[in-house]
């Protein structure tokens, strides 16, 4: 069956340090993949989009990698700010439409 | 410059009644969705209108039905809500399949 895994724990970092996020996904083979990022009672909202053949997206302080030989795509925020906290969502494209993933959250330590 | 609106907020609804849930984009999308989400899971999609006039069955369609009004809008609708369907739901809407989705800050629905 078709899976998508986040990072099951939430993530807790310092203030500063670089926060990764892994995206691994199970019979899929997504033509691009998205990272949206959610806070509390808000909808998601996009951030970033990487196609398969890209291996790496950056935005900012953010990065985004995509490896379809391992099917896991990873999610760097570096130095990271207390505003960072939120939890951040990979979707995958499947047949013409998004499937997210459950998410992770990372709180950051000011 | 509102993007994707929904209404209600928030709803409380006994077992059996019917509610039709609303969402209107500003930007001009041909795509629209509605998701819903659960503690603990990702968003599912429940449908989908890939352009105006037409609407397509997501992950999780039983109990709902959807109308594409026009381009602008596109309704949700329990028709005999059941404590199943207690969720947060999601609309969204998008250019393109490839492009990214611009959602709503969605409607609590509790169902008792």
């Amino acid at each position: 069956s078709q899976k998508i895994e986040q990072n099951s724990e939430a993530l807790n970092i310092q203030e500063g340090k670089t926060a990764t996020l892994t995206c691994n996904y199970t019979n899929y083979s997504p033509a691009y993949l998205q990272w949206y990022r959610q806070d509390p009672g808000r909808g998601p909202v996009f951030l970033l989009l990487i196609r398969e053949n890209e291996k790496e997206k950056r935005k900012e302080r953010l990065k985004v990698t995509f490896d379809t030989t391992l099917k896991q795509s990873l999610f760097h925020i570096t130095a990271s700010q207390p505003a960072d906290s939120a939890t951040y969502l990979c979707a995958l494209d499947s047949d013409y439409k998004l499937s997210f993933g459950a998410g992770t959250t990372v709180t950051v330590r000011a | 410059n509102a993007g994707v609106t929904q209404t209600p907020k928030f709803q409380v609804l006994k077992t059996g009644q019917s509610m039709t849930l609303q969402c209107a984009q500003d930007m001009n999308h041909n795509s629209m969705y509605w998701y819903r989400q659960d503690p603990g899971m990702g968003l599912r999609l429940i449908y989908y209108s890939a352009s105006e006039g037409t609407t397509d069955k997501g992950e999780v369609p039983n109990g709902y039905n959807v109308s594409r009004l026009n381009k602008r809008e596109f309704s949700l609708r329990l028709e005999s809500a059941a404590p199943s369907q207690t969720s947060v739901y999601f609309c969204a809407s998008s250019s393109g399949r490839d492009q990214p989705q611009h959602f709503g800050d969605g409607t609590r629905l509790s169902i008792l």
